[in-house]
């Protein structure tokens, strides 16, 4: 069943507003993904983090895979309008194998 | 020059008909998905194959049949289609099994009326 749990589900903010949203799961994760799904199209790969308290950045984002290697965070700074969009997180649960596991999903609107 | 794609983009059918649904990658990639999205836009896996050969087989009624006639292409089968089917079928693919950066195709809408 599903064994991530993403939060918030949706958030409405101003252009120019910084966000923050994180996932944590029960069970120990391998690696820790954030994609970005625009609206008619398939999720796209943001950032891939592969160690316990490993921050990367990829330009206005900020991931960290936590140190219990249960949760994640992504920070998005400076949000501007083409942001909008569903981010979800993603990892393989230790106890799955190659399968990988997708939060519910962030939606995400910005008002210009 | 689409990585994956998969066609057609939208479908819409009555119940009972018969679809497919096509998928290539042009990435060279060992290891192909197909994902349903449902109306909540939760993801989930249904199959997965390395090099033609069936990997993950989720719970799912076997009115769904995968096929991969080579390492390229994974086609999606469904018979007798019901009201629940639809969704949005996702095809993706990566590098090797366990590698978990997948690339996605734009996904394929079907509407069972």
């Amino acid at each position: 069943g599903q064994q991530l749990n993403q939060s918030p589900q949706s958030m409405f903010i101003q252009e120019g507003e910084d966000v923050s949203m994180n996932c944590t799961s029960s069970s120990i994760f391998n690696t820790w993904l954030w994609y970005k799904q625009d609206p008619g199209e398939g999720p796209v790969l943001l950032i891939a983090l592969y160690k316990a308290g490993e921050l990367t950045s990829n330009g206005r984002l900020t991931a960290q895979f936590g140190i219990t290697r249960k949760d994640s965070f992504l920070n998005i700074s400076a949000s501007i309008p083409s942001d909008v969009g569903i981010y979800f997180c993603a990892g393989p649960p230790k106890t799955s194998g190659s399968r990988l596991t997708f939060g519910e999903g962030t939606q995400l609107t910005v008002n210009p | 020059d689409t990585a994956v794609s998969q066609t057609p983009k939208y479908l819409v059918t009555q119940m009972g008909n018969d679809k497919s649904i096509k998928c290539e990658q042009n990435l060279g990639h060992d290891t192909m998905y197909w994902y349903k999205q449902d109306s909540k836009k939760f993801l989930k896996i249904m199959f997965s194959y390395n090099n033609k050969e069936l990997i993950i087989n989720e719970t799912v009624p076997n009115r769904f049949s995968p096929k991969s006639p080579d390492k390229a292409h994974l086609n999606l089968h469904i018979n007798s289609l019901e009201l629940g089917d639809s969704a949005v079928y996702f095809c993706a693919s990566s590098q090797q099994t366990g590698a978990n950066v997948l690339t996605f195709g734009a996904g394929s809408r079907l509407t069972v009326l």
